[in-house]
């Protein structure tokens, strides 16, 4: 069975300064990871995927995530955080070659001006 | 170009009704799944659909439904409403089965009295 845990409900940041979210994982066999994000009362957009292509994943709006295999992580990180980055953001795992999505419980982020 | 759009958008419904929520994936895309958010909580899958079959399911009730049509279009049935059922209902469609990134619509709000 696959999983993912996300170490922190809340992370609260300054604008400009950079953003962390954890993430790890478990899964039987070799994942897809996401990265999706949720601003209140809308759907998810996705903002970056791994798919066993390069460790170091770019997305959008300046994230990317880095999949590191021997620590089951898949961590997110912005180098400077912007008010319109306060969302709740959602690593997702996935058995390769099937859409069934398999979400964390989510992160907040908080940005302070 | 639209993206995946979700009807109705809010829905008030009392225990033991049923209730019927629509999806349209977007144009040219032939896969569409369905989750459940409650409140506080990341999506749980409930169902894929892949030109019109049943591709995966997740574990709820019998008394959630879904079909696909063929404008790939889809929708949800939930009977004999619970409480619990109180939650926001996503919707995501994908061009084809398989590691597709999935776009998701802002939901259906859901709310039983």
């Amino acid at each position: 069975a696959q999983s993912v845990t996300q170490l922190d409900s809340h992370v609260s940041v300054s604008e400009g300064t950079p953003v962390l979210l954890r993430c790890n994982y478990s899964s039987s066999y070799s994942p897809s990871l996401f990265w999706y994000v949720q601003h209140p009362n809308k759907g998810l957009q996705l903002l970056l995927k791994y798919t066993s292509a390069a460790t170091l994943v770019k997305g959008i709006n300046g994230f990317e995530a880095e999949f590191k295999k021997s620590e089951t992580s898949f961590h997110l990180t912005k180098p400077s955080a912007h008010m319109s980055d306060a969302a709740e953001y959602f690593c997702v795992v996935s058995e390769r070659g099937f859409q069934k999505l398999v979400f964390g419980t989510g992160t907040r982020l908080l940005v302070s001006p | 170009d639209a993206g995946v759009t979700q009807s109705p958008t809010h829905l008030i419904k009392t225990r033991g009704q049923h209730v019927t929520l629509r999806c349209s994936p977007i144009s040219g895309h032939k896969s569409v799944s369905w989750y459940q958010q409650v409140l506080g909580q990341g999506p749980q899958f409930i169902f894929q659909y892949y030109e019109k079959e049943e591709r995966g399911r997740g574990n709820f009730p019998d008394r959630f439904s879904a079909r696909q049509f063929p404008n790939y279009s889809s929708e949800l049935n939930v009977n004999a409403l619970l409480l619990g059922d109180s939650a926001l209902y996503l919707c995501a469609s994908s061009f084809r089965d398989g590691n597709q990134p999935q776009h998701f619509g802002d939901g259906t709000r859901l709310s039983i009295l």
